[in-house]
């Protein structure tokens, strides 16, 4: 099954770009790639999703190499209330098991 | 549209106690599913329902049942609660195959 590894924590400031990097060497040919936003005490909440190279929507953007053992979200010009958990999963081959790791926690700092 | 609701919101239970965590959706998404969530950890899948009329586990189902009740409600029992089991709660919900999941506001669960 494929599972994903992330950066346990990052640190930015408002204003900033972040990018969170996240591994799935394992991940099959059907597999998407999925991140999700988690705020404390809330259930959590899509961002973006996609297959290979790069897609963009209103709040963030994702790309993902022609080999696909590693994505990059990208959270351009952050803010305070940016501040999450940030969680990204591929399907692992059966679109009902999803793996949810340890998440990246991301501070965003004034 | 109310989304994913979940009922209760919180519940404090002794070892032993039994109770049932209620999940229900006015979207009508086919696919269900019941997570839980401990301190500083990430989210991992106790059952899940593909569609009406069926139930299947996912990574941690011990202790735990599970009814789809119909398209609209997903339920997870705990028939003899340990403090272990002591977590949050969260259901999901979504439409298809390789759409994104909905979530619930969770359910916080303490067992002493």
């Amino acid at each position: 099954l494929a599972k994903t590894t992330q950066p346990i924590s990052m640190d930015s400031y408002e204003g900033q770009e972040v990018n969170i990097t996240c591994s799935h060497n394992n991940i099959a040919t059907n597999d998407y790639i999925t991140w999700y936003q988690q705020f404390p005490s809330q259930g959590p909440r899509f961002i973006i999703q996609g297959y290979k190279t790069k897609v963009t929507n209103e709040v963030a953007s994702l790309f993902i190499p022609a080999d696909r053992k590693s994505s990059t979200l990208s959270l351009p010009r952050v803010s305070l209330s940016d501040t999450a958990v940030y969680y990204c999963l591929s399907q692992g081959g059966n679109f009902n098991k999803f793996y949810f790791g340890s998440g990246t926690k991301l501070n965003v700092k004034p | 549209n109310a989304g994913v609701t979940q009922t209760p919101k919180f519940q404090v239970l002794k070892t032993g106690q039994s109770m049932t965590l209620q999940c229900a959706q006015d979207m009508n998404h086919n696919s269900m599913y019941w997570y839980r969530q401990d301190p500083g950890m990430g989210l991992r899948l106790i059952y899940y329902s593909a569609s009406e009329g069926t139930t299947d586990k996912g990574e941690v189902p011990n202790g735990y049942n599970v009814s789809r009740l119909n398209k609209r409600e997903f339920s997870l029992r705990l028939e003899s609660a340990a403090p272990s089991q002591t977590s949050v709660y969260f259901c999901a919900s979504k439409i298809g195959m390789e759409d994104t999941q909905y979530f619930g506001p969770g359910t916080r669960l303490t067992v002493l």
